[in-house]
């Protein structure tokens, strides 16, 4: 099975802050990598697909970059409804694997 | 609109048997595969299983692998999980999402359900 990690576990930021998550994959799992937001109490939402391609309505300040097993998500200027836990997850093959999730807050 | 719409969570002793339904709306059910995740409390994602399209290609996560079987009608536009030997350790929140095909082969979940509590206690 493909492991995925994520740092940091937690960050504390403000709003107008610009967030930095990375993801680490096992092996190598080209660019079958998602990242979904999730909020307390409410179902995940994807963001990112395809490591670096915006799920459409996702705002433009979220990005995403890498390949192989390193990647990152980037929200450009942190927004108050942007407080959420992030995960990312690799769809190269299964089962397929979330990360332990990053939880952003003030 | 999409909707993914789970039933069916209650709370069982362990041993137990339990059947989840999602139905969903909104879309060609039968074109897209569909999965079951899970979340237990405070804890992470989990995915548990996948069906394919048209059913007849399933998966699962080795931890339900043998307890946990996944079905579709798609007729009624309706997935199921049927759950089996429930253990403490499957108390959680099930989702279903639907898989989805974009660009270059990439693989996603971009809808799910609001999700079902099962609890094993």
């Amino acid at each position: 099975d493909v492991q995925m990690t994520q740092s940091p576990s937690s960050l504390s930021a403000s709003v107008g802050d610009r967030v930095t998550i990375t993801c680490r994959a096992s092996q190598s799992v080209s660019t079958y990598l998602n990242w979904y937001q999730q909020k307390p109490g409410k179902a995940p939402k994807l963001l990112i697909y395809a490591a670096f391609s915006l799920q459409s309505g996702v705002p433009s300040r979220f990005s995403g970059s890498g390949s192989g097993t390193d990647f990152t998500l980037t929200i450009s200027s942190l927004q108050p409804e942007d407080f959420a836990t992030y995960y990312c997850q690799q769809s190269y093959n299964t089962p397929f694997t979330f990360g332990p999730g990053t939880t952003v807050d003030i | 609109q999409v909707q993914l719409v789970e039933s069916g969570g209650s709370v069982v002793q362990p041993g137990g048997s339990l059947k989840l339904s999602c139905a969903v709306s909104g879309f060609t059910f039968s074109r897209f595969p569909m999965h079951w995740v899970r979340q237990a409390p405070g804890k992470g994602l989990q995915w548990v299983a996948v069906i394919s399209n048209d059913g007849n290609k399933k998966y699962y996560a080795d931890s339900v692998k043998g307890r946990f079987a996944i079905s579709r009608d798609n007729s009624e536009n309706t997935m199921f999980l049927e759950m089996n030997g429930l253990r403490v350790e499957d108390r959680a929140v099930y989702y279903c999402t639907r898989g989805n095909t974009g660009t270059y082969g990439a693989y996603y979940f971009d809808f799910w359900g609001q999700g079902a509590l099962v609890t094993v206690s």
